[in-house]
């Protein structure tokens, strides 16, 4: 079966702090790894997505990603935190046949 | 490049009416075109996927005749909402992807049925 988790509902960080956002998978095969956030009523603005290679993964608005195959894990990182890095961060994989499977979504809460 | 747009991006109708919504590929033939359903706080759950000029691939347990999807072209596909009822209000997000490329998302469509 494949699945995508998102352990945590809610991540709370203060504004210049270190952010994570965790994810892990179960797909089979070489699957692609991508984070994608949401703002309200929007659709998914694209961050970063891993496919091969490094496993560290850098996109935009200084977010990173690392991949680590042993523990199939894709967590999101961020060095320094804003107020408006607060949003709906989702983990998605793609496996072979170009079909997405989605977190559920961990909401990013970045205080001043 | 690779942009997405849906229309309209929300949408308001009353129970027993139909509503279309549009997917458009901008600036690329998209060969096939995903659509997806998102409740409030929840993550994006994939409905059905279109291949251009055949029929739409319909998830279990998503009514086939309650959401019809055309791919009439390279880059368009449109989803029906029929007899639209309030527990299909949600917001819907269209992907579209290039031959061998990975999907680009729509801005998505926020459906109120009252």
């Amino acid at each position: 079966a494949q699945s995508v988790a998102q352990p945590e509902d809610q991540v709370n960080v203060a504004e210049g702090n270190p952010l994570t956002v965790k994810c892990t998978y179960s797909v089979s095969g070489n699957p692609y790894l991508f984070w994608y956030v949401q703002y309200p009523n929007r659709g998914l603005q694209f961050l970063l997505k891993y496919i091969t290679g490094d496993n560290l993964v850098k996109g935009s608005y200084g977010f990173e990603a690392e991949f680590n195959k042993s523990q199939t894990s894709f967590h999101l990182k961020k060095p320094s935190a804003l107020v408006s890095d607060s949003a709906l961060y989702f983990c998605a994989v793609e496996n072979n046949f170009n079909k997405f499977y989605f977190g559920s979504g961990t909401k990013l809460n970045v205080k001043p | 490049g690779a942009v997405v747009s849906q229309h309209p991006s929300w949408v308001i109708c009353k129970s027993g009416t139909s509503v279309k919504i549009e997917c458009r590929s901008l600036d690329f033939q998209a060969t096939t075109m995903f659509w997806y359903r998102q409740f409030p706080k929840q993550s994006l759950m994939l409905m059905a996927t279109s291949n251009e000029g055949s029929k739409a691939t319909y998830e279990q347990g998503v009514e086939k005749d309650k959401f019809l999807i055309n791919h009439a072209s390279l880059t368009l596909s449109t989803l029906t909402v029929t007899s639209a009822h309030p527990e299909d209000s949600s917001f819907y997000i269209c992907s579209a992807s290039p031959v061998d490329e990975t999907q680009y998302f729509g801005p998505g469509t926020r459906l109120l049925v009252l």
